[in-house]
């Protein structure tokens, strides 16, 4: 059974662009979570996605949206980038997210901001 | 959500196993225990959870106290390729979703 998978895995961007994240969950998984990890602040949650809605937004600001599709395919759009979203950015999916299932993660996609 | 504590570092022999405790005193009685592990340039694995009662399965073992208030997770033969960084975690309360927060976690050092 193929695990999720994040494209891409890496990422350069300058200051001002807008970059586009792709996840695709494991087959049958209908909720996608993102989150963002760094050295200093951890793993940070973002949102999650199920039946193509979003159910639940961490404490980032409007420049990070994300959306599901049918497919339960997931995006992540960051834009206006800055410095400080440099960051590997990891998607996690599960059945329907609920508190007894394990979320599964991807390895990530890791965006430097020059 | 139920806060956990981990020692911060550990060292394990190769071959021999690896118990690594988790703290978490604060535990309500339908909140979950899981394991994640993340080995450098990765994205967390999921190893193992349970609810009350012991569990077991192809990677590793979890025993958790009658009171729940801890758990150790237990990798029985620790090999070179299970050195990582291993977080414990109390998922949210049922009825909501679930959402990943990491503290510290446990660096776990297997040694040749």
């Amino acid at each position: 059974k193929a695990g999720v998978t994040q494209t891409p895995r890496y990422l350069i961007k300058t200051r001002g662009q807008q970059v586009t994240l792709s996840c695709s969950p494991i087959s049958g998984h209908r909720s996608v979570s993102w989150y963002q990890q760094t050295p200093g602040q951890g793993l940070q949650f973002l949102f999650e996605y199920f039946s193509e809605t979003q159910r639940n937004k961490g404490n980032f600001p409007g420049r990070f949206s994300g959306r599901q599709f049918s497919n339960s395919r997931s995006e992540m759009n960051v834009s206006t980038l800055e410095l400080g979203d440099s960051a590997l950015y990891l998607c996690a999916s599960s059945l329907d997210g609920q508190p007894n299932q394990p979320q599964h993660f991807g390895d990530g996609t890791r965006l430097s901001i020059l | 959500d139920a806060k956990t504590t981990q020692p911060t570092s550990m060292d394990c022999a190769e071959g021999r196993a690896a118990n690594l405790p988790c703290n978490h005193s604060t535990i309500s009685g339908n909140e979950y225990v899981y394991w994640y592990r993340q080995i450098h340039s990765q994205g967390p694995q999921y190893i193992i959870h349970g609810l009350k009662n012991n569990e077991t399965n192809e990677m590793a073992s979890l025993i958790i106290t009658e009171d729940r208030k801890s758990s150790t997770l237990i990798l029985p033969h620790a090999t070179l390729r299970d050195t990582a960084v291993y977080y414990c975690i109390v998922s949210p309360h049922s009825g909501g979703y679930q959402k990943v927060t990491f503290g510290t976690g446990t660096k776990l050092q297997v040694i040749p």
